[in-house]
């Protein structure tokens, strides 16, 4: 079955810390990857995507993820977190050109200041 | 542009009612996904319309049902309410490409959801 999932439910960092957030998703097909973002109070917004080409992506707020297809895994990370990345972040994944996203559990990022 | 817009933001209901949400997408987005998301079972597809007609569903009882207007607008049912349906519920709306087509590397546009209490 397409599924995605997500190593750690809830990561505490101080300011400054570097950030790695994994992902898993299962083999399904063609596959398109995502990293959406939900700050608190405010609706999910994306971060991030992949579908094709490098595998090293660039997103908002100097957030990146590399997609291995090797090891199904597509992990996010900032090399210096600040207090407001403070938010449950969330990996997804359509398989095979479909438009059903299908979410990993989700990791609640809390940063200290 | 406006952003996805969800009405109502926070209803609240009784067991064996019946509710509709209602969602407008961005201006020119065309497929309309709605998503339930609970702190048990997380983010979960619901269904997804496209130029009026159903494209895709999840694993929802058919109490869950959904439509498409000529303007994209959407609107979402849950008939019989239980306790469980008790959730956040998201719509999304995603962009056409140039050749009217929609592609799953689109980025979903997320609303800000209603809540539903069930009582």
């Amino acid at each position: 079955a397409q599924s995605v999932s997500q190593h750690n439910h809830h990561v505490i960092l101080s300011e400054a810390a570097s950030l790695e957030l994994g992902c898993n998703y299962s083999y399904g097909g063609t596959v398109n990857l995502f990293w959406y973002v939900q700050y608190p109070g405010q609706h999910l917004q994306l971060l991030l995507k992949y579908f094709s080409g490098d595998p090293l992506v660039k997103g908002i707020k100097g957030f990146e993820a590399e997609f291995i297809k090797s090891k199904f895994s597509f992990n996010l990370r900032k090399p210096s977190v600040q207090w407001s990345d403070t938010a449950e972040y969330f990996c997804a994944a359509t398989y095979n050109q479909g438009g059903k996203l299908i979410f990993g559990q989700g990791t609640e990022l809390s940063v200290k200041p | 542009k406006a952003g996805v817009t969800q009405t109502p933001r926070y209803l609240i209901k009784t067991r064996g009612q019946q509710v509709t949400l209602s969602c407008s997408p961005i201006s020119g987005h065309r497929s309309v996904s709605w998503y339930q998301q609970t702190p048990g079972q997380g983010l979960q597809f619901l269904f997804e319309y496209f130029s009026e007609t159903q494209r895709n569903k999840g694993n929802f009882p058919g109490r869950f049902s959904g439509r498409q207007f000529s303007n994209s607008r959407s609107e979402m049912n849950v008939s019989t309410l239980e306790l469980g349906d008790s959730a956040l519920y998201l719509c999304a709306s995603r962009p056409t490409g140039t050749s009217g087509a929609i592609y799953s590397y689109n980025e979903q546009f997320f609303g800000p959801g209603t809540r539903l209490t069930v009582l």
